[in-house]
C-alpha cells in the first residue's frame, strides 16, 4: 500500500500516559497535516507541516499536544498527560505544495481511547 | 472565519431516487470547495471538487456563490452509494470539514 499509513491503528491509555502516533506520508508529498474526528463531526484540523516547518497550529492543539516532522518525512503526534477528552480518531493526511489543487489524501487514522 | 453547515445527519432514499446533500459554507473570501467520501472501514477520500466541474460517480456539485452553497447531487442512487459524505472547504487554512451527512440507499 503505497498511501499514507499510520500506526498504530488504535490505542488505548488510561487517563494522565502519554502517547505517541505517527504518520507516514505518500512519499513524495511535502505537506503533512493532522486532523481529530470525534463521534457525530467531521475532521478537524489541528496542525500542518511544508516539509519539516510546522507552517500552521489550530486553537484545539493545546499544550499538551506537541507535533514534529524532523526529517520532512514521517510525523509524530504526542499527547501528554491524556484526558478523557482526547478519545478520538486521529487522522493524517499528506499533499504535494504549489500552485492550484493538490489533493489531500487521507490515512486511516489512529482511534485513541482513553480510559 | 471560515464554516461549513451540513443540515442533514442522516439521508435515507430508496435506490433509483434522486440524492441531493446539502452543503453551506460561510467565507469572506473565493473559496474552493470539495466533497469527500468515506465508505464502510475505507478512508476518507476526494469525491469531487468544484474547480474541475466533473461528474464522478454519477455526483454532481455546483457552486453557488450567490446561495453560499455546493450541493451534492445524483439523479438515480445506488445502494454501493451508501456512505458518509463531507463537504470541505479551502480558504486561506487547510480543509475545514462540514460535520457530515450518512446516505443510505434502501434497496
Amino acid at each position: 500500500d503505497t498511501g499514507v499509513s499510520q500506526d498504530p491503528r488504535h490505542k488505548i491509555t488510561k487517563r494522565g500516559q502519554n502517547v505517541t502516533f505517527r504518520c507516514d506520508p505518500i512519499s513524495e508529498h511535502n505537506r503533512l497535516y493532522w486532523y481529530r474526528q470525534t463521534l457525530g463531526q467531521g475532521p478537524e484540523f489541528l496542525t500542518y507541516f511544508q516539509n519539516e516547518a510546522q507552517l500552521e497550529k489550530s486553537r484545539l492543539l493545546s499544550d499538551r499536544f506537541s507535533a514534529e516532522r524532523p526529517k520532512g518525512s514521517f510525523s509524530t503526534l504526542e499527547i501528554q498527560r491524556t484526558e478523557q477528552g482526547d478519545s478520538a480518531m486521529y487522522l493524517c493526511a499528506s499533499s504535494l505544495a504549489g500552485q492550484g489543487y493538490n489533493e489531500a489524501f487521507f490515512g486511516q487514522g489512529t482511534r485513541l481511547t482513553v480510559v | 472565519a471560515q464554516r461549513v453547515t451540513q443540515p442533514e445527519k442522516l439521508l435515507s432514499v430508496f435506490k433509483g431516487a434522486p440524492v441531493e446533500l446539502k452543503c453551506n459554507y460561510s467565507y469572506s473570501g473565493s473559496p474552493e470547495l470539495f466533497w469527500y467520501v468515506q465508505y464502510s472501514r475505507q478512508r476518507l477520500q476526494l469525491l469531487l471538487r468544484h474547480i474541475s466541474r466533473e461528474s464522478i460517480k454519477g455526483f454532481t456539485a455546483d457552486l453557488n456563490k450567490g446561495e453560499t452553497s455546493f450541493h451534492l447531487k445524483k439523479p438515480f442512487a445506488q445502494e454501493e452509494d451508501s456512505a458518509m459524505y463531507y463537504c470541505a472547504l479551502r480558504g486561506n487554512t487547510p480543509l475545514v470539514f462540514g460535520k457530515g451527512t450518512r446516505l443510505s440507499v434502501i434497496a
